[in-house]
Order: structure tokens, then C-alpha cells, then sequence
């Protein structure tokens, strides 16, 4: 069945990089897109970025912009997202999922099991 | 930028009865609505798109109607499981987003 397994939990410090892995499987990972998805303490659902698993283009989200990195790893069908210049307030649950590729069936239809991600000094 | 506004914030219903959660989106997502579940502690699934389309294995008491700006999700007759947050999310146009979530409480 469809999974995506994500990388453990990491603590750094502010003005440090991050780097979240989703490694999928059971299906074609050419053939969907990857979003990246975050969740602060308490809070709901903010949309980072897509990218495409099939050709690696990108979409990032406005507030992200110049501080995110998407890329994928077709020979291991993972995705990777990359966060510069930490702060405190980037403390969250990091989530990738699965969409499909094409205009209507772009609906995120598996979920990672999200990586905890703590900004403290 | 599309905001997805849903409503109310906290629901609280009996087992048993029926609950209603609303979503409005600021300008047309036609039928790119998507509903996820999120239990506490846990990652979001899927569990409605197409506004109207239930995803694999999701019981026949969810459901979900609408499409332009005004969506529903109702699920006829909660069971113990179901309480949990419900958040609606378009997926129209870029950037995708989210409402802020409805929590569907015990009564």
C-alpha cells in the first residue's frame, strides 16, 4: 500500500538549516507530486510548497520564499524539503503528502507521519 | 491568495446524532475541495474530495456536498472515532490552503 515514511524528530538552533526526508513506496513516485505541509504547537494547517515528482519543478508558498528548498531523489523515491535561517516560530510538525498530478486530481490523498521539528537556543 | 474560512470552530454533538461543518472560500475552488480528519497526535487523512468524492475506505456515514464557495461535510451518525478536528483545504490554485479547522467535540 501507498506509505510515506518521513525522518526522525530534530532539535536546533536558531539560524540553523533543516532537512526533512519523505521516502515513498508502494506506488509510482514519478508519477505524483509531494507537498510539504506544517502544523505549529496547537495550531492548523499551513501549506509550504509542492514539487513534482515526475520532472522536480516547484511551487513555494509566499512566506516560505527564498528560505525553502524542495528537491526529490527519483533512485530512492524520496522527497526532501530544506528550511534556512531557523527561528523559534518554525517550531512545528513538518508533514509531506502525496497528490496527483493533473488538474483535479491534485488532492493529497496519503499523508508522512510527520517529523517534529524544534527551534530552540 | 484563496482563504478558506470554516465554521463553527468547536461543534459538540452527542454519539449518535448528526453533525454539519461548513467551509466557504473566499473566491470559486468549482470542486477542488478536499475534507482531512486529524486525530490528536496524528498525521491528516483524507477523507472527502471532488467536495462530494469519499476516499478509499472512509464509511458511507461521510459525506460531502457543494461546490463554488459553499461546501459541506456531514456525517450522518457520529460513532466514538469520529471525534476529531475536520479541516477543509482547496486545492484549486496555488498557494493550496487550509481552513483553520472545526473540532467536532463529545456533548
Amino acid at each position: 500500500q501507498v506509505q510515506l515514511v518521513q525522518s526522525g524528530a530534530e532539535m536546533k538552533k536558531p539560524g540553523a538549516s533543516m532537512k526533512v526526508s519523505c521516502q515513498a513506496s508502494g506506488h509510482t513516485f514519478t508519477s505524483y507530486g509531494v507537498n510539504w505541509v506544517r502544523q505549529a504547537p496547537g495550531q492548523g494547517l499551513e501549506w509550504m510548497g509542492w514539487i513534482s515528482g515526475y520532472n522536480g519543478n516547484t511551487n513555494y508558498a509566499q512566506n516560505f520564499q527564498g528560505r525553502v528548498t524542495m528537491t526529490t531523489d527519483t533512485s530512492t523515491s524520496t522527497a526532501y524539503m530544506e528550511l534556512r535561517s531557523l527561528r523559534s516560530d518554525d517550531t512545528a510538525v513538518y508533514y509531506c503528502a502525496r497528490e496527483g498530478l493533473g488538474h483535479g486530481s491534485n488532492y493529497f490523498d496519503s499523508w508522512g507521519q510527520g517529523t517534529l521539528v524544534t527551534v530552540s537556543s | 491568495e484563496i482563504v478558506m474560512t470554516q465554521s463553527p470552530a468547536t461543534l459538540s454533538v452527542s454519539p449518535g446524532e448528526r453533525a454539519t461543518l461548513s467551509c466557504r472560500a473566499s473566491q470559486s475552488v468549482s470542486s477542488n475541495l478536499a475534507w482531512h480528519q486529524q486525530k490528536r497526535g496524528q498525521a491528516p487523512r483524507l477523507l472527502i474530495y471532488g467536495a462530494s468524492t469519499r476516499a478509499t475506505g472512509v464509511p458511507a456515514r461521510f459525506s460531502g456536498s457543494g461546490s463554488g464557495t459553499e461546501f459541506t461535510l456531514t456525517i450522518s451518525s457520529l460513532q466514538s472515532e469520529d471525534f476529531a478536528v475536520y479541516y477543509c483545504q482547496q486545492y484549486s490554485n496555488w498557494p493550496y490552503s487550509f481552513g483553520q479547522g472545526t473540532k467536532l467535540e463529545i456533548k
